[in-house]
């Protein structure tokens, strides 16, 4: 199975930070990953799709790239209502796989 | 407006199975994969399988081979997955979300518990 490391874990932040996260595949996806947002008791919500398209009202401080085999989702300017976990998926080779998932927190 | 409705929590004992649904309503049910996914708190997300409605067509991880079997029912527009076997490693949250690459939408979720 294809894995995505993904980091950090978990990360302290503070309000109006630029925030990245990294999910790094072991081998070739393309462009088939995917960024989840969630948040305590809820499912999963969709941000980044086909690793740089904002989903359908995703505010636009998120943004999501890749670079080889990195793939990144970066918030600018961070709102309370952004800290949740985070978690990456790539769909490019069955099984799809999920990243181990990233934990925001205020500082 | 699209939805995915889960069933409710299951408390359930060792070596029993479980049927979980998701009733799917605000589009074409036939025309959309459905995925099924596992959240624990040690393992995280992990992707169990795909059902083509139209064709009941199935995909598993060959983790949840013999652990889960995917069916449909289209005069309902539900998707069904069985837990057969039950452990307490069984115990989890588990997600529908459609699409064959997009899971564009979940359901909320249905906690599982297996204890006895």
């Amino acid at each position: 199975d294809i894995q995505m490391t993904q980091s950090p874990s978990s990360m302290s932040v503070s309000l109006g930070d630029t925030v990245t996260i990294t999910c790094r595949a072991s081998q070739d996806v393309g462009i088939y990953v995917n960024w989840f947002q969630q948040k305590p008791g809820k499912s999963p919500r969709r941000m980044i799709y086909r690793a740089t398209n904002l989903a359908d009202g995703v505010p636009s401080r998120f943004s999501g790239s890749r670079s080889g085999s990195d793939y990144s989702l970066t918030i600018s300017s961070l709102e309370s209502e952004d800290v949740a976990d985070y978690h990456c998926l790539q769909y490019d080779e069955y099984p799809p796989t999920f990243g181990a998932g990233t934990k925001l927190e205020l500082k | 407006q699209v939805q995915l409705q889960q069933s409710g929590a299951e408390l359930v004992k060792p070596g029993t199975s479980v049927k979980l649904s998701c009733k799917a309503s605000g589009y074409t049910f036939t025309s959309n994969h459905m995925n099924w996914i596992k959240q624990t708190t040690g393992q995280g997300l992990e992707w169990i399988g795909i059902i083509n409605p139209g064709s009941g067509g199935t995909s598993y991880n060959v983790k949840f081979k013999g652990k889960a079997t995917l069916t449909v029912d289209k005069s309902s527009s539900t998707a069904f997955m069985q837990l057969s076997s039950l452990t307490p490693e069984d115990s989890a949250v588990y997600y529908c979300a459609r699409g064959s690459g997009s899971y564009d939408y979940w359901g909320q979720g249905v906690m599982v518990t297996v204890s006895s």
